[in-house]
């Protein structure tokens, strides 16, 4: 199906690190998203694969593997603010965006 | 502040109400979008408008009627809405053409609450 697998919660400590992983359909891809959403808010674009490889940006880092359908996301050096949900999304063939349920990450002191 | 804005922020309606949520956009960007959002699923995609024309309509209920005037501006009308559509109704825009979805921008949303 289109199914996008990922955690439905995580739990890290503050400065830590820790990686939300996302699965995916391999058939039809066209790139893979990733947006923070923090409670009441918007979703907010973090990052965009196309092609194989950890891509970095600050703190946070995606990496992305087109044959085995997968994805994740790197938070290094939590900080309480990094509290939110983050959303994992497939472009399809046809461009659309199929999107997961998000991952609800919720950093202690 | 993302450049897309939504009014109102909070809804509560009857089943027998007629009501409007708005988005406006101040990006430039070509492409719409109206999606909703429940407790723990997926983002679902209701319609996408492309330069004004309705490209997308993911089989929603009759109920929710979409309207684009202009690029820049997006409404979903409501009406004889039922308990289960209450939810986050997110807008969204992005630069869009038949090989590449931008990002999108999204608005906070419209959270809508029927009684």
């Amino acid at each position: 199906g289109q199914n996008i697998d990922q955690p439905t919660e995580m739990t890290a400590t503050e400065g830590a690190i820790v990686q939300i992983n996302c699965t995916y359909q391999t058939s039809g891809f066209n790139g893979l998203f990733w947006y923070q959403q923090h409670a009441g808010e918007a979703p907010t674009f973090l990052s965009y694969n196309v092609l194989d490889g950890l891509e970095e940006k600050g703190r946070f880092s995606s990496f992305l593997s087109r044959s085995k359908g997968y994805s994740y996301l790197l938070l290094k050096e939590l900080q309480m603010k990094d509290s939110a949900s983050y959303l994992c999304a497939r472009l399809d063939s046809n461009y659309q965006l199929i999107w997961g349920a998000g991952t609800k990450l919720i950093i202690k002191p | 502040e993302t450049g897309v804005t939504q009014t109102p922020r909070h809804l509560v309606m009857g089943m027998t109400n007629k009501k409007s949520l708005k988005c406006e956009q101040h990006l430039g960007h070509n492409a719409m979008y109206w999606y909703k959002q429940s407790a723990k699923k997926p983002l679902e995609l209701m319609f996408v408008y492309n330069f004004k024309e309705q490209t997308e309509n993911n089989s929603v209920p009759s109920r929710f009627s979409p309207e684009c005037p202009n690029s820049s501006h997006l409404f979903l009308h409501l009406h004889t809405l039922q308990p289960e559509d209450s939810a986050l109704y997110l807008c969204a825009s992005s630069s869009r053409d038949r090989e590449y979805t931008g990002e999108l921008f999204f608005g906070e949303g419209s959270r809508l609450t029927v009684l």
